[in-house]
């Protein structure tokens, strides 16, 4: 069964520092990879979607990497500003049998940027 | 604007009773999900549908049911079978019938029930 590790769990930075946000999964038959960004009491925005084929993405001062083959990727975040305190979760597409897929996610990791 | 909407956005229930909350979409997305996030939990999935009138159980199915009746619409009651339904509930949807198509994600429903 997929399981998604998101490292740290927290994370407090002071404004204008870049920032490295790391997810592992465990079974690299993935088809995709997704950052999302939720603030509190919120729904989840979608940032940033790699492909299995993909290596990265970019959008803005969000830069994410794939490493299927290890099992990891990196949400790097420059420049961070105040607007950018939120929780990122990260989450795989796996398939999941009978034709279905299914999207697993991690914890998420809260991330503080400090004025 | 296309985007999904969920009401009521926070919800009151005394224990024993059903409750249904809402989940509409204007996206003309086949595919539709409801999960389940509590604190210091990931996001789990608890129903979802790639087309109307069929829906799959997702991994935490117990106590709640699904209909989708319309394409538009996917409704999850949660019954007096769920044993801990205090929750955030958050619904989701995605163009294609399986989900390595991206997901959007509606505002979200917090049940609470006493």
């Amino acid at each position: 069964k997929q399981e998604v590790t998101q490292i740290p769990a927290a994370l407090s930075v002071p404004e204008g520092e870049n920032l490295v946000l790391n997810c592992s999964f465990t079974d690299s038959a993935i088809y995709n990879l997704q950052w999302f960004r939720q603030d509190p009491g919120k729904g989840l925005t979608s940032l940033l979607l790699i492909q299995s084929s993909q290596r990265e993405q970019t959008s803005g001062r969000l830069n994410a990497s794939l490493d299927k083959s290890s099992g990891r990727s990196t949400l790097y975040i420059a420049a961070s500003q105040p607007g950018d305190s939120a929780t990122y979760l990260c989450a795989v597409t796996s398939y999941s049998g009978a034709g279905s897929y299914q999207l697993t996610f991690g914890k998420g990791t809260k991330l503080s940027v400090i004025p | 604007d296309g985007g999904i909407t969920q009401s009521p956005k926070y919800l009151f229930r005394k224990e024993g009773q059903n409750v249904t909350l809402s989940c509409e979409q204007n996206l003309n997305h086949d595919a539709m999900y409801w999960y389940r996030q509590d604190p210091g939990q990931g996001l789990r999935l608890i129903y979802y549908s790639q087309i109307v009138n069929d829906f799959q159980k997702g991994d935490i199915a117990e106590g709640y049911s699904v209909s989708r009746e319309k394409k538009e619409s996917f409704p999850l009651t949660v019954t007096s079978a769920q044993k801990n339904p205090t929750a955030f509930y958050l619904c989701a949807s995605s163009i294609g019938p399986d989900t390595s198509y991206e997901q959007y994600f509606g505002p979200g429903t917090r049940l609470t029930v006493t």
